[in-house]
C-alpha cells in the first residue's frame, strides 16, 4: 500500500514569506500528525487532526496552522517565516488513536528558509 | 514541561559488536514506542511497549520497558552496517494523547 506522501520535498524561501506543505495520509489512516526536526531541538510535536478537527496542538505560535480535508489529507501553513522555522516537518499518519496506533511517518520537507 | 533524555547521543563502533541504547524520563509512560530513522528519511516504528517490564525481540534487536514504566532501553546484538541511523524513542506519558520524542541516539556501525 502507499506510504505517506508529503510534497514538496524540499523548499526554499525568504523571511516574511508564507509557506503550505501537503501530506497525503495512507489510505484509510483518519489522525494525521505534524513534527517540526531540527538537529538542536529533535522532534516537536505541532498539531494533530482527526476528521478534520484539531484535536492536539503542541507549543508553537500562531503563524503555525493546519487543517485537514473530508478525505484526510491534511495541509500546514507558517505564515511570517523566520530564520528559525527552517527545519525538516514531518507528517505522520495513523489509523485511529493517533499515538496509541505507532505512527507512519512520511519522508518530510525540508524548508530553508534564508 | 515533561523530559525524554535519551544517552548516548552519538555511538561509533565496528560490525559484530553489541551496543545498548537508553531512554529515561521522570514521569511514568502510557506507552512507549521506538523508531529508526535514516538521513533524507521520516522515522519508521521498530516497536511499541504498553507493559512495565515488558521486552520485546525483532530479529538482533531487544527492547524492554522498564518496570516503572519511566525508562526503556534497546540492545542490539552483533551490529551491521545496515543498523546505521538515528534511533529515537518516543513516550506518550499518562494523560496525554500526543508522543514525546527524544532527541535520539546515533548510531554508526563501519564494516
Amino acid at each position: 500500500k502507499a506510504g505517506v506522501t508529503q510534497t514538496p520535498r524540499y523548499l526554499i524561501k525568504t523571511r516574511g514569506q508564507q509557506v503550505t506543505l501537503s501530506c497525503s495520509p495512507i489510505s484509510g489512516h483518519r489522525s494525521v500528525s505534524w513534527y517540526q526536526q531540527t538537529p538542536g531541538q529533535g522532534l516537536q510535536f505541532l498539531f494533530e487532526y482527526f476528521s478534520e478537527t484539531q484535536r492536539n496542538k503542541g507549543n508553537f505560535p500562531g503563524r503555525f496552522s493546519g487543517r485537514q480535508f473530508s478525505n484526510s489529507r491534511s495541509e500546514m501553513n507558517v505564515s511570517t517565516l523566520e530564520l528559525g522555522d527552517s527545519a525538516l516537518y514531518l507528517c505522520a499518519s495513523s489509523y485511529d488513536r493517533g499515538a496509541l496506533d505507532g505512527y507512519t511517518f512520511g519522508s518530510g520537507t525540508r524548508l530553508t528558509v534564508v | 514541561t515533561q523530559l525524554l533524555e535519551q544517552s548516548p547521543q552519538f555511538l561509533s563502533i565496528q560490525e559484530g559488536e553489541n551496543l545498548t541504547v537508553y531512554c529515561n524520563s521522570s514521569s511514568v509512560f502510557s506507552s512507549l514506542q521506538w523508531y529508526r530513522q535514516e538521513p533524507g528519511e521520516g522515522p519508521v516504528l521498530l516497536v511499541t511497549v504498553v507493559t512495565g517490564g515488558e521486552v520485546k525481540k525483532l530479529k538482533r534487536l531487544t527492547f524492554q520497558f522498564g518496570d516503572a514504566r519511566k525508562d526503556s532501553s534497546l540492545h542490539i546484538t552483533a551490529a551491521q552496517p545496515g543498523d546505521t541511523g538515528l534511533y529515537l524513542c518516543a513516550g506518550q506519558y499518562l494523560g496525554y494523547s500526543t508522543l514525546t520524542f527524544g532527541k535520539g541516539t546515533m548510531l554508526l556501525v563501519s564494516p
